[in-house]
């Protein structure tokens, strides 16, 4: 069964540290997006990409954060000058139509 | 504004039928799904409605009423393995984002 695949599991990184996670979609997916969970608390969606752009992204994506799709098959999304704040489980997700399926996340912390 | 309203805690025991009620208000909606995660796990799909009614799935059912902005999951002969988080969530177009609820956390008891 295709799956997202996501690197690294866990990444811990100092504050003012720019980190950058790694995620593989399912290939004939159009799009990706990323998510973010804080411990304890709702998926929330930051950032969607189709056709090698942008096609929308959240309030708390901000000028800290950018998604890259480098090749074929990679997409990234980089955090610069990481706060404490962003420590939080990092979902890649990529869909078809309506199911969108979920990597098993990075849980990123800042230290 | 965009929210989902969703129960935080449902409890049942094995055996039974449990039913997640999710009211939605969002500027934008192209269906409603559920997604299901173990421990903080990846979210799982479990089911999808884009028109009014049932959709059945084995052991899981949704159902949605756009008119209401309402939808709710069905989950019979519960089993161990289904206490996990539940979350509806609002697509908002195809290929669109996922506007997510707080979940809802199921505990089956023997």
């Amino acid at each position: 069964e295709p799956e997202v695949t996501q690197t690294p599991s866990h990444q811990v990184t100092q504050m003012g540290q720019e980190v950058i996670l790694r995620c593989v979609p399912i290939s004939n997916h159009l799009y990706f997006y990323w998510y973010r969970q804080i411990l304890g608390q709702k998926v929330e969606f930051l950032v969607s990409f189709y056709n090698n752009e942008i096609s929308e992204k959240s309030e708390i994506f901000d000028d800290q954060f950018s998604v890259e799709r480098p090749d074929g098959s990679n997409f990234t999304l980089k955090i610069r000058s990481t706060k404490l704040e962003d420590s939080a489980m990092y979902f890649c997700a990529s869909s078809g139509i309506a199911e969108a399926f979920f990597g098993q996340g990075t849980r990123l912390t800042v230290v | 504004g965009q929210s989902l309203e969703q129960p935080s805690e449902v409890t049942a025991v094995e055996g039974a039928i449990v039913q997640i009620n999710c009211t939605y208000q969002t500027s934008g909606f192209y269906g409603l799904s559920w997604y299901q995660q173990h421990d903080g796990g990846a979210p799982t799909f479990l089911s999808y409605n884009a028109l009014d009614g049932l959709e059945e799935t084995g052991r899981f059912s949704s159902f949605l009423s756009r008119s209401d902005s309402y939808g709710y999951l069905l989950l019979q002969e519960l089993q161990m393995k289904d206490s996990a988080s539940y979350f509806c969530a609002v697509n908002h177009n195809q290929g669109g984002k996922l506007i997510f609820g707080q979940g809802t956390e199921l505990s089956v008891k023997p």
